[in-house]
């Protein structure tokens, strides 16, 4: 079975502008977990999704967002992009089952200028 | 609020040798603990998992890792390093209720040497 796909994987995007990144969960789940990850630092949460509905939501600015679509799949979104939003933007699902792990895609590296 | 603390940002060993990554948490709840492995420009892979039966778990690659609720700690280790060991390791806690909301560590970079 195919794992957590994310696209891009690399974007460089400018201060200021939009950007939008993908995720493919592992067949079967249906829970969608968004993380970030700064350069030296461990992953903090950003958004989690299950059955298209927000479930939590970490210590992040509005221009954050996501969604999920009906197959699962899910987008998060960032507005008016700032250089300190530059990191590794993981993407993560599970069943959602209490003690299943969270399974991770190789993430969307983010350079802002 | 739960949080964890890697004591450590590196750990070098030579090949063979004991491995210790240590992890204190932090949690009002009984927690559900983990441990995940980041080698360069790949995700998270998860090495094993407490989830409040045997305090001594097993992973993958010959890792294990022992709870201790006296010590709040949730050390790994591996008996002897392999120079494919070296990669980022994370330890990460979660309420019970909600294990796709991790709270990770700053992470302990493991060096292999020959």
């Amino acid at each position: 079975d195919a794992g957590v796909t994310q696209s891009p994987t690399h974007l460089i995007k400018t201060r200021g502008q939009h950007v939008t990144l993908r995720c493919s969960p592992i067949s079967g789940h249906k829970s969608v977990s968004w993380y970030q990850q700064v350069l030296g630092q461990g992953p903090q949460f950003i958004f989690q999704y299950y059955e298209k509905e927000e479930r939590g939501r970490g210590n992040f600015p509005d221009r954050f967002s996501a969604r999920q679509f009906p197959n699962y799949s899910s987008e998060l979104n960032v507005n008016a992009l700032l250089l300190g939003d530059s990191a590794l933007y993981l993407c993560a699902s599970s069943p959602y089952n209490p003690g299943s792990p969270l399974h991770f895609g190789n993430g969307t590296r983010l350079t802002v200028t | 609020a739960q949080s964890v603390t890697q004591l450590g940002s590196h750990v070098s060993v030579s090949e063979g040798a004991l491995v210790l990554l240590r992890c204190n948490y932090s949690s009002s709840v009984p927690p559900y603990l983990f441990w995940y492995v980041q080698y360069p420009n790949q995700g998270l892979q998860l090495l094993l998992k407490y989830t409040s039966a045997a305090t001594l778990v097993k992973g993958i690659n010959g890792f294990e890792a022992e709870f201790k609720k006296s010590e709040t700690s949730f050390h790994l280790t591996k008996p002897s390093a392999h120079m494919s060991d070296a990669a980022e390791y994370f330890c990460a806690v979660s309420p019970p209720g909600n294990t796709d909301k991790l709270i990770f560590g700053t992470g302990t970079r493991l060096q292999v040497f020959p």
